[in-house]
């Protein structure tokens, strides 16, 4: 069955320093997602990219992050300069329409520190 | 908010019975989701119901949505050691295709 893939699985990086977080959604979608969890906490949603463009951002998506579809499979959630606070896992997603609804289907996350 | 609110927040069961969750939610949705999170890891999709359905089935899983109280149920049935894990619900808000809202989740246990 096909599954979204992200990379890599675990991330530690100093504090400014830029990250790049790596997605592959499933082939066939159009919708690809970023959410991110603070240990012990919800899920919240960040972005999300239709048609190579944001569709909608959050409020947690400031200047300091950006996505790319740099080519026809990989998709990536970049952090300029890493805070403290950004320690979390990020989740990739992607979706279909599939019976009338878009159903997200979600790869294993990137567990990211920031030390 | 629209986000979906589980309760209880902690479920501690013994194995063999059934765990019962809910989730509450404010806005208007295309369907609802409920998901598992084993400690740590990624999230694991387990049924979607949409907005005209009232119940659906998958094994152990039973699902139901009353749009009226805007509020659903996840049943586990006879529940195993690894069902532990936490359970979240995500709704879909309706004609928003770009995102889904989770809530903060429900723990549950399941004592050997």
């Amino acid at each position: 069955e096909p599954e979204v893939t992200q990379t890599p699985s675990h991330q530690v990086t100093q504090m400014g320093q830029e990250v790049i977080l790596r997605c592959v959604p499933i082939s066939n979608h159009l919708y690809f997602y970023w959410y991110r969890q603070i240990l012990g906490q919800k899920v919240e949603f960040l972005v999300s990219f239709y048609n190579n463009e944001i569709s909608e951002k959050s409020e947690i998506f400031d200047d300091q992050f950006s996505v790319e579809r740099p080519d026809g499979s990989n998709f990536t959630l970049k952090i300029r300069s890493t805070k403290l606070e950004d320690s979390a896992m990020y989740f990739c997603a992607s979706s279909e329409f599939k019976g009338g609804a878009y159903e997200q289907y979600f790869g294993p996350g990137t567990r990211l520190t920031v030390t | 908010s629209q986000q979906g609110e589980e309760d209880p927040q902690a479920l501690s069961i013994q194995e063999g019975e059934n765990a019962t969750m809910n989730c509450s939610y404010k806005t208007s949705i295309n369907n609802l989701q409920w998901y598992r999170q084993n400690s740590g890891r990624g999230l694991v999709h387990l049924i979607l119901i949409r907005s005209n359905e009232r119940e659906k089935h998958s094994g152990r899983l039973r699902v139901t949505l009353d749009t009226s109280k805007k509020s659903s149920s996840l049943l586990i049935t006879a529940s195993r050691a690894a069902d532990t894990a936490s359970y979240f619900c995500a709704i879909q808000p309706m004609n928003r295709d770009d995102k889904i809202i989770f809530g903060k989740g429900t723990r549950l246990h399941i004592l050997p």
